[in-house]
């Protein structure tokens, strides 16, 4: 089975741009989950989708949103970007239910200047 | 409300030396605990997860982790340790649905020939 993809893996825009990261999950899951990794802050939860559908959000302001489409594919949107944007932005999928793991894409570096 | 807490931020062994990585968990119910590594630069993949069978769970590369929880502890440690365990380690626990995950702060850990 083919893991999870993520793409572009690397993107610098400048501030106040937008940008739209894009992530397949493994064929079959549902779930699909966006974290940001910083330095500081370490690895926070953004939101998860189901079905379209989302279920899960984190503490991070509207700037930041999500979809998902019929196939499970998704996608973040980061509107007016910031420097403090810069991240490695992590896609996860997985089956739902307690105990199913997530699995990891490779991750998007975004950097912002 | 859940939440993990691992206990060092950095950890240093000597190639072929035991590793010990503590992780403490905070869970109001039986949590599905898992242990992710992230190499440099890359996404995160599951080393092992414990969804309430045996205690003792083996995972990937000689890695295991013992769930206690009159402790409430998912320790994860290797016998020896290679070259190539060098990374960072995250400690996960997720919610009674198993839709979101906790992240610990991780441990970084560095192995010294």
């Amino acid at each position: 089975k083919a893991g999870v993809t993520q793409t572009p893996r690397y993107l610098i825009k400048t501030r106040g741009q937008q940008v739209t990261l894009s992530c397949s999950p493994i064929s079959g899951h549902r779930s699909v989950s966006w974290y940001q990794q910083t330095p500081g802050q370490g690895l926070q939860f953004l939101f998860e989708y189901f079905s379209e559908t989302q279920r899960n959000k984190g503490n991070f302001p509207g700037r930041f949103s999500g979809r998902q489409f019929s196939n499970s594919r998704s996608e973040m949107n980061v509107s007016t970007l910031e420097l403090g944007d810069s991240a490695l932005y992590l896609c996860a999928s997985s089956l739902q239910g307690q105990g199913y793991e997530q699995y990891f894409g490779p991750g998007t570096r975004l950097t912002v200047t | 409300a859940q939440s993990v807490t691992q206990l060092d931020s950095h950890v240093s062994v000597s190639e072929g030396t035991p590793v010990l990585l503590r992780c403490n968990y905070s869970s109001s119910y039986s949590p599905s605990l898992f242990w992710y590594v992230q190499h440099p630069n890359k996404g995160l993949q599951l080393l092992l997860k414990y969804t309430s069978a045996a205690t003792l769970v083996k995972g990937i590369n000689g890695f295991e982790a013992e769930f206690k929880k009159s402790e409430t502890s998912f320790h994860l440690t290797k016998p020896s340790a290679h070259m190539s365990d060098a990374a960072e380690y995250f400690c996960v626990v997720s919610d009674t649905t198993g839709n979101q995950f906790y992240f610990g702060t991780g441990t970084s850990l560095t192995v010294i020939p």
